[in-house]
């Protein structure tokens, strides 16, 4: 119950193009769903990030996509660049509590140009 | 403002060798993590602290011991390294109740 699934393990779109990765959960406590960008030798780096109390959130090119009657989340990357090639995760939690937060596995994204 | 720093960034050890990262933060965080991040298994955390003096088990938290003597600092040992602690290590900290992880660029240790 406390995973968070993850889909696809990667993807490659070609610039200009829409990148989709989803997630879902089973724990309905669950009520924090931030997205984390991770480029290679770098550590992660919060995103963008969603609370159950809207659908969807926008930021600049990324969208994330909240659906909480099937318990799944999605981030959209509107054109995408060569450089938002990078890994992608997801994650949920509970509120504030950041030591309880569940990473998904992961999506590494490649952007060609 | 350096944000979170691990040294070593990189370290190759053999079997039953022991280690120990450390992780600064100059963020007046409270709470600090270390997780180990794996192909195809994410991020997963091993132990934290939510203040000085104070550490928790985390999801993986076997083989390693933590210490967090001073706020700034969060040590990660290994006493008898293993093969499947080959994996790459994240410290991160943050505000309480507050959801933002702030993480170092990560130590890559190889157990021969």
């Amino acid at each position: 119950q406390q995973q968070v699934k993850q889909s696809p393990q990667s993807l490659i779109v070609q610039k200009g193009g829409i990148s989709i990765i989803n997630c879902a959960y089973e724990n309905t406590a669950f009520d924090y769903f931030p997205w984390y960008q991770q480029f290679p030798g770098k550590g992660p780096a919060l995103l963008i990030a969603i609370r159950p109390d809207v659908s969807e959130k926008k930021e600049g090119r990324f969208t994330i996509s909240f659906n909480k009657s099937a318990k799944q989340f999605s981030l959209h990357i509107m054109d995408s660049q060569p450089g938002d090639s990078a890994t992608y995760f997801c994650a949920a939690g509970y509120g504030g509590a950041t030591n309880k937060l569940i990473f998904g596995t992961g999506t590494l994204l490649a952007v060609q140009p | 403002n350096a944000g979170v720093t691990q040294t070593p960034k990189f370290r190759v050890l053999k079997t039953g060798q022991s280690m120990t990262l450390l992780c600064a933060q100059d963020m007046n965080h409270e709470y600090m993590y270390w997780y180990r991040q794996d192909p195809g298994m994410g991020l997963r955390l091993i132990h934290y602290s939510v203040g000085e003096g104070t550490t928790a088990k985390g999801e993986v938290p076997d083989g390693y011991n933590v210490s967090r003597l001073k706020k700034q600092n969060f040590l990660l040992g290994l006493e008898s390294a293993a093969p499947s602690q080959t994996s790459v290590y994240f410290c991160a900290s943050s505000y309480p109740l507050d959801g933002e992880l702030f993480f170092g660029e990560g130590s890559r240790l190889t157990v021969l």
